[in-house]
């Protein structure tokens, strides 16, 4: 158990919908972490949050948005929701300094 | 974009015999890491090693790092049906931002099966 907590565990949304999945980073942990992981692949960064702002961001188009809150939760925000965006997110928190990330077991989203 | 590529894609070894999983990536590197994925679920970080580094231990696991030929290795040995589980490598370089965590880019990962 990494004590990162995500949810849903498991959603289904149709083509155009808006989605939003939640995550509880481990406590102490500063930033957070999002990754996209298809099926048979690996993880792709989606973004990253740090003290509440976004600080790096992968090749994801602008229609995934993310907030991160004082108690350094987070949320990722799909809007337009596209066939091929279904996958496994995965958050990820870590404190400053540290490489390792403690992961979450995901949601993972079906769009239909 | 994907970095890192393991090598072989599937493994399937018996109960006590060891495995060997190869990471190449392509640009330098900070750090690379191996995690390890049960069937779909969250990862779970087994090791850090850093660029300066050649060889890293941490139980039953081994890990080699070869920046020359950008390059790791995975060795798990004696292992066990538990270690049955997706392996994947991640290179840490480039995006850092020096303001807390970085950017980790992955590879497909291995799939090791091991056989009671």
């Amino acid at each position: 158990e990494t004590g990162v907590t995500q949810s849903p565990t498991h959603l289904i949304k149709t083509r155009g919908q808006q989605v939003t999945l939640r995550c509880s980073s481990q406590s102490g942990h500063n930033t957070v972490s999002w990754y996209q992981q298809a099926l048979g692949q690996g993880p792709q960064f989606i973004f990253q949050y740090y003290r509440e702002e976004e600080n790096g961001r992968g090749n994801f188009p602008p229609r995934f948005s993310g907030l991160q809150f004082p108690n350094y939760s987070s949320e990722l925000n799909v809007n337009a929701l596209e066939l091929d965006d279904s996958a496994l997110y995965l958050c990820a928190s870590s404190f400053s300094g540290s490489g390792e990330l403690f992961f979450g077991e995901g949601s993972r989203l079906t769009v239909l | 974009s994907q970095q890192g590529e393991e090598d072989p894609q599937a493994l399937s070894i018996q109960e006590g015999e060891n495995a060997t999983m190869n990471c190449s990536y392509k640009t330098s590197i900070n750090n690379l890491q191996w995690y390890r994925q049960n069937s779909g679920r969250g990862l779970v970080h087994l090791i850090l090693i850093r660029s300066n580094e050649r060889e890293k231990h941490s139980g039953r696991l081994r890990v080699t790092l070869d920046t020359s030929k950008k390059s790791s290795s995975l060795l798990i040995t004696a292992s066990r049906a538990a270690d049955t589980a997706s392996y994947f490598c991640a290179t840490e370089g480039g995006a850092y931002s020096g303001a807390g965590s970085y950017q980790l880019t992955f590879g497909k990962g291995t799939k090791l099966s091991v056989i009671p």
